[in-house]
């Protein structure tokens, strides 16, 4: 599966839009690229996904550039229940062995300020 | 229940004694993933089912660690001899196909601690 690379850590205030980038320089055609993020004490929590297209949900939008080389999750509006680890991670199309597992990096830790 | 339920949510084992974690994946859900979590670290993958089919255990650390899904819904992940590194999260996750269109949902896990 490709590598993913993102900061260790990032802050945002309450109130404000946070965007997290991803770098993922390696990735292939059949790969999709997902977001999830975990809270303290709770498994990871799915946000977002998608594959060339730009894509928005009730909980972030995920912009894709158009090589698909990088991305950038965005909270619009930040709140203190959004601090957590964020993970960005490709993921393989089914097929061959990896039957879509995630393999999950070390992730940014989203720090939300009053 | 809506969601992926794992029990019991903490679990306390002195060395050498075996230890069952139980998974309920969300009802229908094919595929079944379980993980283990470092205090620190990401989620690392340690095997697969589909249905009731383990397709992957690539991940298990040691013969000492067992999975099984025998009717294709609830999982059971079995550690025999526990040792101290085993102290960890451990997370089930189940989709509902297989392939990366669908999402993983997680449980809460369970945090065990080998004394």
């Amino acid at each position: 599966d490709a590598k993913t690379t993102q900061p260790t850590s990032m802050d945002c205030a309450e109130g404000r839009a946070a965007n997290l980038p991803c770098n993922h320089s390696t990735i292939s055609g059949n790969e999709y690229v997902y977001w999830y993020r975990q809270i303290h004490s709770q498994g990871p929590q799915y946000i977002i996904h998608g594959l060339k297209n730009n894509e928005t949900n009730e909980m972030a939008s995920l912009i894709i550039t158009e090589d698909r080389k990088s991305s950038t999750l965005i909270l619009p509006h930040a709140t203190l229940r959004d601090t957590a680890v964020y993970y960005c991670i490709v993921r393989l199309n089914a097929g061959g062995t990896s039957y879509g597992k995630l393999t999950f990096g070390q992730g940014t830790i989203l720090t939300v300020h009053p | 229940g809506a969601g992926v339920s794992q029990s019991p949510r903490y679990k306390v084992a002195k060395r050498g004694q075996d230890v069952a974690l139980r998974c309920d994946p969300i009802s229908g859900h094919v595929s079944l993933f379980w993980y283990q979590q470092a205090l620190g670290q990401g989620p690392e993958f340690l095997t697969y089912f589909q249905n009731e089919a383990q397709l992957d255990k690539s991940g298990l650390p040691s013969d000492r660690f067992f999975a099984e899904r025998p009717e294709g819904s609830v999982s059971t992940l079995k550690i025999q001899r526990t040792q101290q590194e085993d102290s960890a999260v451990y997370l089930c996750a189940s989709s509902n196909r297989t392939g990366s269109r669908s999402p993983l949902h997680f449980g809460n896990g369970t945090r065990l601690t080998v004394t």
